[in-house]
């Protein structure tokens, strides 16, 4: 089946160190997104990317770091700069432009970091 | 993009027609008005868009007011599956969203049984 999934579903760091969440689509899709969710809150965005090899900062993209080798693949690096890690990490994509597939972004199940 | 003021909660029963509203009085012509949901600890599902017409699929139908500055979400028969954060986003079309959609807090629909 297509789709977009995340791993690992929990993920548990120390304070300090930097953690790299997965984003894999076999959907095809060319754009792809990071997004944060705090509790109770709505999702903001952290990095997005519209074709291999680009990317382009969001709204909270200070102390995060991407990258875009693959079309499948579009992983998420938090690093220790980051200063309040603790989240629940969405990753995202979407058709291509031009197509009926493009209003929609599809979403992964999510990641939940926790840094202690 | 338009801001948008939505309800932080409402309650249904479950069978009837759910009616969830949406303010964006600030909207400009080239925007779109769409709808996403977040079932707890899952991703967003999006549910439905449009631009001034009314429009109906397979989970929802969206009434946009002439004016554009409100809509409303309806859900038809609700289920206690429907039950969910609902948000209301507003932003032109320009392929979809090549860079990325405003969540805010949406309103948290409770079926009950």
């Amino acid at each position: 089946d297509g789709g977009i999934t995340q791993s690992p579903k929990y993920l548990f760091r120390k304070e300090g160190q930097n953690v790299t969440l997965s984003c894999e689509q076999n959907l095809n899709h060319d754009a792809m997104y990071w997004y944060r969710q705090d509790p109770g809150q709505g999702l903001r965005l952290i990095y997005y990317s519209q074709i291999v090899n680009d990317f382009q900062k969001g709204d909270i993209a200070e102390g995060y770091s991407v990258s875009r080798e693959k079309k499948e693949s579009f992983p998420l690096t938090v690093t220790s700069a980051q200063k309040n890690p603790t989240a629940f990490y969405l990753c995202a994509s979407r058709g291509p432009q031009g197509s009926h597939l493009s209003y929609e972004q599809y979403f992964g199940p999510g990641t939940r970091l926790t840094v202690t | 993009d338009a801001k948008t003021t939505q309800p932080p909660s409402m309650d249904c029963a479950e069978g009837r027609a759910a009616n969830l509203p949406c303010n964006h009085s600030t909207i400009s012509g080239n925007e779109y008005v769409y709808w996403y949901r977040q079932i707890h600890s899952q991703g967003p599902q999006y549910i439905i868009h449009g631009l001034k017409n009314n429009e109906t699929n397979e989970m929802a139908s969206l009434i946009i007011t002439e004016d554009r500055k409100s809509s409303t979400l309806i859900l038809p028969h609700a289920t206690l599956r429907d039950t969910a954060v609902y948000y209301c986003i507003v932003r032109p079309y320009s392929g979809g969203g090549a860079d990325g959609l405003t969540f805010g807090k949406g309103t948290h629909l409770i079926i009950q049984p």
